[in-house]
């Protein structure tokens, strides 16, 4: 299982960007950078993914370094709803039935 | 519904009973999925549905666990004589297709407490 690894906690201050690190040295050609976050008491909830090149949506960007083997998630104003555990899982296209879950990063934001 | 339902929500049970937990996924997904997470963990894969092939149950973690999924829809995670180490929070989610990148749904769990 191609392998995660993620700071066990950040704090940010509200309305200022957030920048989410996550090292995967050893990920293949084929597997792709997924984010998912899950806030108290709820299911995680998808994020963003990509493969090699940038990647904004309404809800964030993720940033890949061009060897891949770093991605960053970016949320570009954080607010109190964001405070959640932020996990960075490689999702391999030709095997893509389960998704390997660390222990993500927990997020807390000041107002 | 919208969304990945399970029910119960929260589920109490004396050790060596059995429980059964369901879900109901986004209607139309193909591909069901079981984790768990412990108090303060990540999620651990334990099992996978997907359309009518032979499930994935390599993170079972012991023959007390079983799932099925009946007509390719609902699905029900039974453990049997409970443990008070399967407490946790067992989770449900659900995708349009393993042949795509779609990401996951997922419900809100089940929190089981064993006591």
């Amino acid at each position: 299982d191609a392998k995660t690894t993620q700071p066990n906690s950040m704090e940010s201050n509200e309305e200022e960007p957030v920048h989410l690190p996550c090292n995967h040295s050893t990920i293949s050609g084929t597997d792709y950078i997924h984010w998912y976050r899950q806030l108290p008491s709820q299911g995680p909830e998808y994020v963003i993914h990509g493969l090699t090149s940038n990647v904004n949506n309404r809800m964030a960007s993720l940033a890949i370094a061009e060897d891949r083997k770093s991605s960053t998630l970016i949320l570009h104003r954080a607010t109190l709803r964001d405070a959640a555990v932020y996990y960075c899982i490689l999702r391999d296209v030709y095997n893509f039935n389960k998704f390997y879950f660390g222990s993500g990063t927990k997020l807390n934001v000041k107002p | 519904g919208a969304g990945v339902s399970q029910s119960p929500s929260n589920k109490v049970t004396e050790k060596g009973k059995d429980v059964e937990l369901r879900c109901d996924p986004i209607s139309g997904h193909t591909a069901l999925y079981w984790y768990r997470q412990s108090l303060g963990q990540g999620l651990e894969f334990l099992i996978y549905f997907q359309g009518n092939s032979a499930p994935d149950k390599s993170g079972l973690p012991s023959d007390r666990f079983s799932a099925e999924r009946t007509g390719g829809s609902v699905s029900t995670l039974t453990i049997q004589r409970t443990q008070q180490e399967d407490s946790a929070v067992y989770l449900c989610a659900s995708s349009p297709s393993t042949v795509t990148n779609y990401g996951y749904t997922f419900g809100s769990g089940t929190r089981l407490t064993v006591v």
